[in-house]
């Protein structure tokens, strides 16, 4: 039973255009969103959040909606830089200490 | 500031064979965690603990023993190494800030092969 679930494992994107990654979930518990990003043989590294209580965060290049109805959150990468070549992880919580991990979309930003 | 630290880096066993896996983080954050991240699986919980004193099972502990004497350190233990057990292992550790959620910090990963 996965709660948390990235169903494109992979996404190619031209430099300076707009990435979009998603993410369903399927336990109504959680209240707390994450995305995190991670280059091989690194560990994951945080990138944004998403409360609950909002339906959009956004910080910098990286934008954060949450569908709760839906039980969807997207992330936004604009504009889309070849540093962010990477496996980006989605993450949920109900609690702060028990985060439930995605499977990972491998996004490629092309030159 | 170090972060969260896991030692070692790689290491590879022999079926049967019991190691422990190191990890220590120096921001005095309450909770931690390990998981273990497989091709395809995305990142899996094993263990966690909430507190010096404090730990409980997560999605995938079986093989796998943890103890939290103190708040700084985190440590896995495989009792006796088995193939399935071969994956990059990863501790985490994050806080309540004043009764809001946060974000986990992680190590940069343990390699261990069981061949």
């Amino acid at each position: 039973d996965q709660q948390v679930k990235q169903n494109s494992p992979s996404l190619s994107v031209q430099e300076g255009r707009i990435s979009i990654l998603n993410c369903d979930y399927t336990n109504s518990m959680f209240d707390y969103f994450l995305w995190y990003k991670k280059y091989p043989a690194e560990g994951p590294t945080f990138l944004i959040s998403i409360s609950s209580i909002k339906d959009k965060n956004e910080d910098g290049r990286f934008t954060v909606f949450l569908n709760k109805s839906a039980k969807h959150l997207s992330l936004h990468i604009v504009p889309s830089q070849p540093g962010d070549s990477a496996v980006h992880f989605c993450a949920a919580t109900s609690g702060t200490y028990k985060y439930i991990f995605g499977t990972g979309t491998r996004l490629k930003v092309l030159a | 500031n170090a972060g969260v630290t896991q030692t070692p880096k790689f290491q590879v066993l022999k079926t049967g064979q019991s190691m422990t896996l190191q990890c220590a983080q120096d921001m005095n954050h309450e909770y931690m965690s390990w998981y273990r991240q497989d091709p395809g699986m995305g990142l899996r919980l094993i263990h966690y603990s909430v507190g010096a004193g404090i730990t409980d099972q997560g999605e995938v502990p079986n093989g796998y023993n943890v103890s939290r004497s103190t708040t700084e350190d985190f440590p896995l233990r495989l009792l006796s190494a088995a193939p399935s057990q071969t994956s990059v292992y990863f501790c985490a550790s994050s806080y309540l800030g004043q009764g809001m959620n946060t974000e986990a910090f992680f190590g940069q990963g343990t390699r261990l092969t069981v061949v």
